[in-house]
């Protein structure tokens, strides 16, 4: 069984340009979330996909976006960089019923914007 | 909207010593508690999962309870070791299927 895998694992853009992140799913998992975290603090709700629909989103901008690919691998995509953007960019995949089972997550891309 | 806040922000303890982190939630109305275990700019490894109808779960040296009604959660661990030093945050489900998590604790075991 292969964990959650992300990548890039660091990555540094200067502000206005576009980022692309990407996330494998823990295997049997249809169901990914990404998450930022911002140094010291938790990580924040961005979405979630499931069956490659987004299932649910908290309170981010439409600049990010995301897709979810048959294989259930997913992206985060943010255009428009911004300094604030600065963060630990987690993703975590799980089987639809969140009340019942866990979320597995990956080790983070640390993205720095300049 | 849910808050759930953590405290002490940080602790320090000597190897050996039992600790208690906590963890307060706004909205009681939650699906389940997880306890997450995260080290310098790594991902989370959850810890302990306890569903909003449980009062507590136990995994090795950690205990985890729940007390839903006075939106509580406490993660005890005993006999502390330095491989114990990272930030334990806790999250919980309520409503959508997302997590909301504290600010965390950082935890540091002094040998």
């Amino acid at each position: 069984e292969t964990g959650v895998t992300q990548s890039p694992t660091h990555l540094i853009k200067t502000r206005g340009q576009q980022v692309t992140l990407r996330c494998s799913s823990q295997s049997g998992h249809n169901t990914v979330s990404w998450y930022q975290q911002a140094l010291g603090q938790g990580p924040q709700f961005i979405f979630q996909y499931y069956r490659e629909e987004e299932n649910g989103r908290g309170n981010f901008p439409p600049r990010f976006s995301g897709l979810q690919f048959p294989n259930y691998s997913s992206e985060l995509n943010v255009n428009a960089l911004e300094l604030d953007d600065s963060a630990l960019y987690l993703c975590a995949s799980s089987l639809p019923n969140l009340n019942a089972d866990t979320q597995y997550f990956g080790p983070g891309t640390r993205l720095t914007v300049l | 909207k849910q808050e759930v806040t953590q405290i002490p922000a940080a602790l320090s303890v000597p190897e050996g010593e039992n600790l208690v982190l906590n963890c307060s939630f706004t909205d009681s109305a939650i699906y389940n508690l997880q306890w997450f275990r995260q080290d310098p700019g790594k991902g989370l490894t959850s810890l302990l999962l306890i569903q909003s109808s449980q009062r507590e779960q136990t995994s090795g040296r950690l205990n985890a309870s729940l007390d839903k009604s006075s939106g509580r959660s406490t993660l005890y661990i005993a006999a502390s070791q330095p491989g114990d030093s990272a930030t334990y945050l806790c999250a919980v489900i309520s409503g959508a299927n997302n997590l909301f998590f504290g600010t965390g604790t950082r935890l540091t075991v002094i040998p």
